[in-house]
C-alpha cells in the first residue's frame, strides 16, 4: 500500500511560473516530510525539508507548505527557471520508529522558455 | 569530499551473469541503501541496512543479495542477472532518522542492461 501519494506525475510551466507539486499521506506518525531534486543522469539530492510544528518553510525560491489536519504536503517553486527542469521526489519518515524514508513516485518537472 | 561512491558507472550483463555493485561512502553514515529507479516507477527499496553487519529487505529484494561488512561499504549482489533487473541503481546513506542532520545523500547511480 503506497502511503505517500504525489501528484502530477508530469507538469510542464512557463519560465516564471510557479509550479505546485502536491503530497498526501496517511500514516500520522510521519514527522519529516523532505523533498529531492534529480536531474537527469544523477541521483536524487536533499532539496528542502520540513517537520509538522510549521506550516511553511522557504529556501530560496522553494517554499515547502505544510497542512497536518489534510495530511497532506506541497512543494511551490516561485519565479520558475529552466534549470529547475528535473524530477522531484516528496517523501516521508516516522523518525521514532521507522528506518528508511517512503518516497512518492515523483514529478517529472518541465520550465519552458 | 567524496560523499557516495557508486562502481561501475555502466554495465551490460548477459542474461544469467552475475556481478557486484559496489557503494562506498565517507561520511561515517550509520544506514545505507540499495534502490532502483524504472522509468514510471519512481524509487524503490531493494535492500537496506542500519549498521555494520546488519541487512534487511526493502520492497523489491528478489534475486538481489547484499554484505554490509564494513560500515563504509555496501554491496549489491545479482548471482543470476535477469532482463526484468535492466534498471538504474542508486546507493544511498544517511546518520539514524531523529538526528538534526538526517537526509539522505545518494551516489551517482550505476546503469545496468541485461540483455
Amino acid at each position: 500500500q503506497q502511503q505517500v501519494k504525489q501528484s502530477p506525475q508530469s507538469l510542464i510551466v512557463q519560465k516564471g511560473g510557479i509550479p505546485i507539486i502536491n503530497c498526501a499521506y496517511e500514516n500520522t506518525a510521519f514527522d519529516y516530510f523532505p523533498w529531492y531534486q534529480q536531474f537527469p543522469g544523477k541521483g536524487p539530492a536533499l532539496l528542502i525539508a520540513i517537520r509538522p510544528d510549521v506550516s511553511e518553510k522557504k529556501e530560496g525560491r522553494f517554499t515547502i507548505s505544510f497542512n497536518k489536519s489534510a495530511k497532506q504536503f506541497s512543494l511551490h517553486i516561485m519565479d520558475s527557471q529552466p534549470g529547475d527542469s528535473a524530477t522531484y521526489f516528496c517523501a516521508a519518515i516516522s523518525t521514532g520508529t521507522a528506518s528508511k524514508l517512503t518516497f512518492g513516485t515523483g514529478t517529472r518537472l518541465q520550465v519552458t522558455l | 569530499n567524496a560523499g557516495v561512491t557508486q562502481t561501475p558507472k555502466f554495465r551490460v550483463l548477459k542474461t544469467g551473469q552475475s556481478m557486484t555493485l559496489l557503494c562506498a561512502q565517507d561520511m561515517n553514515h550509520e544506514y545505507m541503501y540499495w534502490y532502483r529507479q524504472d522509468p514510471g516507477m519512481g524509487l524503490r527499496l531493494i535492500h537496506y541496512s542500519v549498521g555494520e553487519g546488519t541487512t534487511a529487505k526493502g520492497e523489491v529484494p528478489d534475486g538481489y543479495n547484499v554484505s554490509r561488512l564494513k560500515k563504509q561499504n555496501f554491496l549489491l549482489g545479482l548471482e543470476s542477472a535477469a532482463p526484468s533487473q535492466t534498471s538504474v541503481y542508486f546507493c544511498a546513506s544517511s546518520y539514524p532518522p531523529g538526528q538534526r542532520n538526517y537526509g539522505y545523500t545518494f551516489g551517482s547511480g550505476t546503469r545496468l542492461t541485461v540483455v
